[in-house]
C-alpha cells in the first residue's frame, strides 16, 4: 500500500484559504487520491478524490503533481466548522483497502 | 437512505464477554470495513470484505472476528472482550472497483471493556 506524509497540523484564519499537502510518492498508477476529513469524534467525512487531473466540488479543490507523487487540498474560504483532521488516502484499482494515516489536524481560527 | 448504520452506539462489556457489533448498509456496496479508534489516533483497519460471503484481515485483526453472510451487514464479533479493545469503532462502505466511489461511514459505536 502506498504511504502518506502528511504535517501533523496546520493552522487557517477563518475566511482564508486552507492549504493541506500530502506526500504518496509510492501510489501506484491505478490508485486514486481520495481525502476524508473527521470532525471531532465523528464518523470521517468524504471530501474529493482524483487520479491524475485536478478536482473541485462544492467543498474543495484537489491539486495533484504531473508525477502523482504529492497533492494538495484547497479549502477555498475556510470557517470554524473546517476544523478537523483531514486525511489523504490513496486507494483503487487492485488496492482494496482504505488505510487511514495520521493525518493533519487542521484548525481555523477566528 | 439511512446510509450506514451501526448497532449498538454504546456498550460497556465485562472482560471476557463477547459481543457483536452490527453494520447496515442499504447502496448495495460490494465493499465493508471494521475499523477501531482509540483516542489520539487515526482509524485502523481491523477486517474488511470485498463481497458477500468473503473477509479479510486488515492492520489490526486478532482478537476480532468478523463475517458477511448478506450483503448489506458485516458483523465484527469479539470473542472474549480485553480492556485493550475499548475504543470507538467505525463500520464503512463503498461501491466496487469499477466505480472508484467514496466510502459512507456509520457514526461509531463506543465500546468500553472493565
Amino acid at each position: 500500500d502506498a504511504k502518506t506524509t502528511q504535517p501533523t497540523s496546520m493552522d487557517c484564519a477563518e475566511g482564508r484559504a486552507a492549504n493541506l499537502p500530502c506526500n504518496h510518492s509510492t501510489i501506484s498508477g491505478n490508485e486514486y487520491v481520495y481525502w476524508y476529513r473527521q470532525i471531532h469524534s465523528q464518523g470521517p467525512q468524504y471530501i474529493i478524490h482524483g487520479l491524475k487531473n485536478n478536482e473541485t466540488n462544492e467543498m474543495a479543490s484537489l491539486i495533484i503533481t504531473e508525477d502523482r507523487k504529492s497533492s494538495t487540498l484547497i479549502l477555498p474560504h475556510a470557517t470554524l466548522r473546517d476544523t478537523a483532521v483531514y486525511y489523504c488516502i490513496p486507494s483503487g484499482g487492485s488496492n482494496y483497502k482504505l488505510t487511514f494515516g495520521k493525518g493533519t489536524l487542521l484548525t481555523v481560527n477566528p | 437512505n439511512a446510509g450506514v448504520t451501526q448497532t449498538p452506539k454504546f456498550r460497556v462489556l465485562k472482560t471476557g464477554q463477547s459481543m457483536t457489533l452490527l453494520c447496515a448498509q442499504d447502496m448495495n456496496h460490494e465493499y465493508m470495513y471494521w475499523y477501531r479508534q482509540d483516542p489520539g489516533m487515526g482509524l485502523r483497519l481491523i477486517h474488511y470484505s470485498v463481497g458477500e460471503g468473503t473477509t479479510a484481515k486488515g492492520e489490526v485483526p486478532d482478537g476480532y472476528n468478523v463475517s458477511r453472510l448478506k450483503k448489506q451487514n458485516f458483523l465484527l464479533g469479539l470473542e472474549s472482550a480485553a480492556p485493550s479493545q475499548t475504543s470507538v469503532y467505525f463500520c464503512a462502505s463503498r461501491n466496487d472497483r469499477r466505480h472508484n466511489t467514496e466510502a459512507f461511514f456509520g457514526q461509531g459505536t463506543r465500546l468500553t471493556v472493565v
